[in-house]
């Protein structure tokens, strides 16, 4: 089983749609969690920490399950710009190091 | 502005040449990293170091070097032994505990 595994995509919506990307990970020992998009040949670059309660910035929303060691982010309201590819990492504070999920590409579409 | 400077850019490799990759950072971060990403697929770490003179081989360390001299500084050596080196070479670094990493934006290596 892969450390970190994410929804295969890609995922094609309208402009204006909500979408949920999911996101589970294999170590239970894992502390941090974040989400990353990255766009075509370009580097990652962070889009939001997920927290425990869960968080929100404009209109992302991430959510955290520790007993099911799995994370969320939901986008409302889509946008062209949104079209990238979206990573999950986690990050197990023991070993200081950051798992990369493959990703899931988001496409945006007019 | 404080970042990640990743040089060059793009590079090209010759047969049996070694090529190094140049990564620093002024966040004061203890943390650098090395990561490989090829076409349609996630990042895969090649070396870490979490504090200047010592570093650890991540998953995929064959046919790479590196060195931590400086805290600012983590140099990549693709060695000729790397038999496929083609793919976007990404660094990153961070400070300690629950933050994020940064990243540079990226060299593209191929080979001649």
């Amino acid at each position: 089983r892969k450390e970190v595994e994410q929804d295969p995509g890609p995922f094609n919506v309208p402009e204006g749609a909500t979408v949920a990307f999911n996101c589970t990970y294999s170590n239970s020992a894992s502390q941090s969690f974040f989400w990353y998009r990255q766009d075509c040949r370009k580097e990652p670059k962070l889009l939001m920490s997920v927290y425990s309660s869960g968080n929100e910035d404009g209109r992302f929303t991430a959510q955290l399950n520790r007993a099911s060691q799995y994370i969320s982010l939901l986008i409302r309201d889509s946008k062209l710009s949104d079209s990238a590819t979206y990573l999950c990492v986690v990050k197990d504070n023991y070993g200081q190091n950051f798992v990369f999920g493959p990703g899931t590409r988001l496409s945006v579409l007019p | 502005d404080g970042g990640i400077t990743q040089s060059p850019k793009y590079l090209f490799r010759k047969e049996g040449q070694n090529v190094t990759l140049s990564c620093e950072q002024n966040l004061n971060h203890d943390a650098m990293y090395w990561y490989r990403q090829d076409p349609g697929q996630g990042l895969r770490l090649i070396y870490y170091s979490q504090i200047v003179n010592d570093f650890q081989k991540g998953d995929i360390a064959e046919g790479y070097s590196v060195s931590r001299e400086k805290k600012e500084s983590f140099p990549l050596t693709v060695t000729s032994a790397q038999k496929n080196p083609t793919a976007f070479y990404l660094c990153a670094s961070s400070i300690a505990g629950g933050e994020p990493q940064h990243f540079g934006d990226g060299t593209r290596l191929s080979i001649l």
